[in-house]
């Protein structure tokens, strides 16, 4: 167990629906990540909000978002889903940002687009 | 953020050792090394991290050339439930990115 929460762990949802990830973080970490990983993909890398604010952006489509509010659980939003957005999406966290920083991930959130 | 290189694919037996390399020839001079691995459906799971020569923990050995352009992690004597796919990162505090790893399949 990585302590690492996320809900739901699994979800199926209709094309052109919108919904919300949740993640808690580790206790004492500040910096939390999202990722998501497609049927024989690899992790690609979402977002990354340390302790409240974004502090990096990877290959993240407008129609999502993500915020972490002052408690650093963080939520990720994706909207207008299309058949392409079913994946698994991982939140990961760690304690900062330091070089040498450890991420710890969560067991994923399946989401499923119909 | 240094691109890395591994194989995409490893076969080993069971009581082996097995060795996967990595390189990063474009690796910064305060980027960290650090291994994962990951279950079919599940969330990577850190294995070891370095910044140069030797580091050793209960599960892995990784081994950095003074250059630091390539890394190799071992995993002593191999079992069936080692079979996962192994990811080597080189970078520093944000946005890890991570490539296609090695599936590694141990046979018995």
């Amino acid at each position: 167990d990585s302590g690492v929460t996320q809900t739901p762990k699994h979800l199926i949802t209709a094309t052109g629906q919108r919904v919300t990830l949740r993640c808690s973080p580790r206790s004492g970490d500040l910096s939390v990540y999202w990722y998501q990983q497609s049927l024989d993909q690899g992790l690609q890398f979402l977002i990354q909000y340390y302790n409240g604010e974004e502090r990096a952006k990877g290959n993240i489509l407008e129609r999502f978002s993500a915020q972490q509010f002052p408690d650093l659980h963080s939520e990720l939003n994706l909207s207008s889903l299309e058949l392409g957005d079913s994946a698994l999406y991982f939140c990961a966290s760690s304690e900062g940002l330091g070089f040498g920083n450890t991420i710890y991930f969560g067991e994923g959130s399946w989401l499923t687009v119909v | 953020l240094a691109k890395t290189t591994q194989p995409i694919s490893m076969d080993s037996y069971e009581g082996q050792e097995v060795n996967i390399t990595c390189s990063h020839n474009n690796i910064a001079t305060n980027d960290y090394i650090t291994w994962y691995q990951q279950f079919p459906s599940q969330g990577p799971r850190f294995i070891i991290q370095g910044y140069k020569t030797k580091v050793t923990n209960e599960v892995a050995s990784l081994f950095i050339p003074a250059d630091r352009k390539s890394s190799t992690l071992s995993l002593p004597r191999v079992s069936l439930s080692d079979t996962a796919v192994y990811y080597c990162l080189a970078g520093g505090a944000d946005g890890l990115t991570f490539g296609k790893g090695t599936h590694l399949i141990i046979q018995p």
